[in-house]
């Protein structure tokens, strides 16, 4: 098993440009989500998804979409980059029910803005 | 207020000796209660979680004490090795999924 996989591992943009942040998962974990982490914040959620064909907004969505057309992948967009969402980027995964929360973790992406 | 205040923000500890981390929370509705560890250029990992039922988790030389009344839990880590130097997030939730998590503590354990 991969576990959770992350593409790119560092990437640089310029203000304004768009792209996608890929995330995959082989353990069928039905619950997926992104964070960001930045310096003395520990680690914000983004958005989430409890399933296929079904995405909710964390803690700070703005300026990010998703989509979840299979169990396995998880994208998260910018649209339209922006200094302040320069960050470390992690998607995590974990069993929708039963009693492990446990959530994994990939390697993350760095992504400056400039 | 959906909050979980972590403290210290870092903390250099002597090798062999004890590690403190403290975490405190509001909602009262919280019911699982994990601490992950991150070493430099990883995501975080699964150390240990406790839920309320129970004042004391150990696995190894790591223990989570759970103080209900006082909305507090804590991160003890024994016998502290260079190895344990890493990043220490608590975090808390209800549902099981969405996460609240501690802004993090830096641990250095000196050799």
């Amino acid at each position: 098993n991969a576990g959770v996989t992350q593409t790119p591992k560092f990437q640089v943009l310029k203000t304004g440009q768009s792209m996608t942040l890929q995330c995959a998962q082989d353990m069928n974990h039905e619950y997926m989500s992104w964070y960001r982490q930045d310096p003395g914040m520990g680690l914000r959620l983004i958005h989430y998804s409890v399933g296929a064909g079904i995405t909710d907004q964390g803690e700070v969505p703005n300026g990010y979409n998703v989509s979840r057309s299979t169990t396995e992948d998880f994208p998260l967009r910018l649209l339209s980059a922006a200094p302040s969402q320069t960050s470390v980027y992690f998607c995590a995964s974990s069993y929708g029910t039963g009693s492990s929360y446990e959530q994994y973790f990939g390697p993350g992406t760095r992504l400056t803005v400039t | 207020q959906q909050q979980v205040k972590q403290s210290p923000q870092s903390l250099i500890v002597q090798k062999g000796g004890i590690s403190i981390i403290n975490c405190a929370y509001e909602n009262t509705a919280f019911d699982y209660f994990p601490w992950y560890q991150q070493f430099p250029g990883k995501g975080p990992a699964l150390l240990i979680a406790i839920r309320p039922d129970v004042s004391e988790k150990k696995e190894g030389r790591f223990t989570i004490s759970f103080n209900k009344s006082a909305k507090q839990f804590s991160l003890h880590i024994m016998d502290s090795q260079p190895g344990d130097s890493a990043t220490y997030f608590c975090a808390a939730s209800t549902l099981g999924y969405q996460l609240i998590w501690g802004a993090g503590t830096k641990l250095i354990i000196k050799p």
